[in-house]
């Protein structure tokens, strides 16, 4: 099973600031299955990137995607009040899928 | 408007089974695979099955095969997950997830708001 770790664990910043995501395989992943989601308290979580670098369908562009093989980033350019959530990462590999634990980004 | 509705979870007892449901509406449901996710309290999500369009084909965690069956009836746009033999670890919100048209483990763009399962005796 390939293991996806996320860091930080939490990511304290201020509102207009950058924020950098990053999801790191524990064996070489497919761009073209590596997502990831926001979840915000008491919601299902919402698709953001699909394919390493794509945006889903509404998602604003101040998101982005980078990354291959094992190493993987999500950029939010400038925070909105709105981004302050849980970002998980996803991949498939090796016939099973994964879900990275998780990077809290949270108001400074 | 995509609408995914799971129904069907509840208290039930180490051992014990539960059919859970995802009722589909506004899109094709027969062509679009659908995957089962998870999310256990105060936790990060974990996938736990999907299946194809057609229903013919199926992928489980292995923390949950052999005890999950995942199936679904595209003549009634639903989608279903047998739990059979719970245990504490199984307790979570059950997440329905369509499955981007590109492919069934390349993301997830549609989920229902979920269905509590709690394992307790």
């Amino acid at each position: 099973e390939i293991v996806l770790t996320q860091s930080p664990g939490t990511l304290s910043l201020s509102p207009g600031e950058r924020a950098t995501l990053s999801c790191r395989a524990s064996q070489s992943v497919s761009s073209s299955y590596l997502a990831w989601y926001q979840q915000k308290p008491g919601q299902a979580p919402r698709l953001l990137i699909y394919g390493a670098s794509n945006r889903a369908t509404g998602i604003p562009d101040r998101f982005s995607g980078s990354g291959s093989g094992t190493d993987f980033t999500l950029t939010i350019s400038r925070l909105e009040p709105e981004d302050f959530a849980v970002y998980y990462c996803q991949q498939y590999g090796s016939l099973q899928l994964t879900f990275g634990g998780g990077t809290k980004v949270e108001i400074k | 408007e995509v609408q995914l509705l799971e129904s069907g979870g509840g208290l039930v007892q180490p051992g014990g089974s539960l059919r859970l449901s995802c009722a589909a509406s506004g899109f094709t449901f027969s062509s679009y695979s659908m995957s089962w996710v998870r999310q256990a309290p105060g936790k990060g999500l974990e996938w736990v099955s999907g299946i194809s369009g057609s229903g013919g084909s199926t992928y489980y965690a292995d923390s949950v095969k052999g005890r999950f069956t995942i199936s679904r009836d595209n003549s009634q746009n639903s989608l279903y997950l047998q739990v059979n033999n719970l245990r504490a670890e199984d307790t979570a919100v059950y997440y329905c997830a369509r499955a981007l048209s590109s492919g069934w483990a390349r993301g997830f763009d549609y989920w229902g708001q979920g269905t509590l399962v709690t394992v307790s005796s």
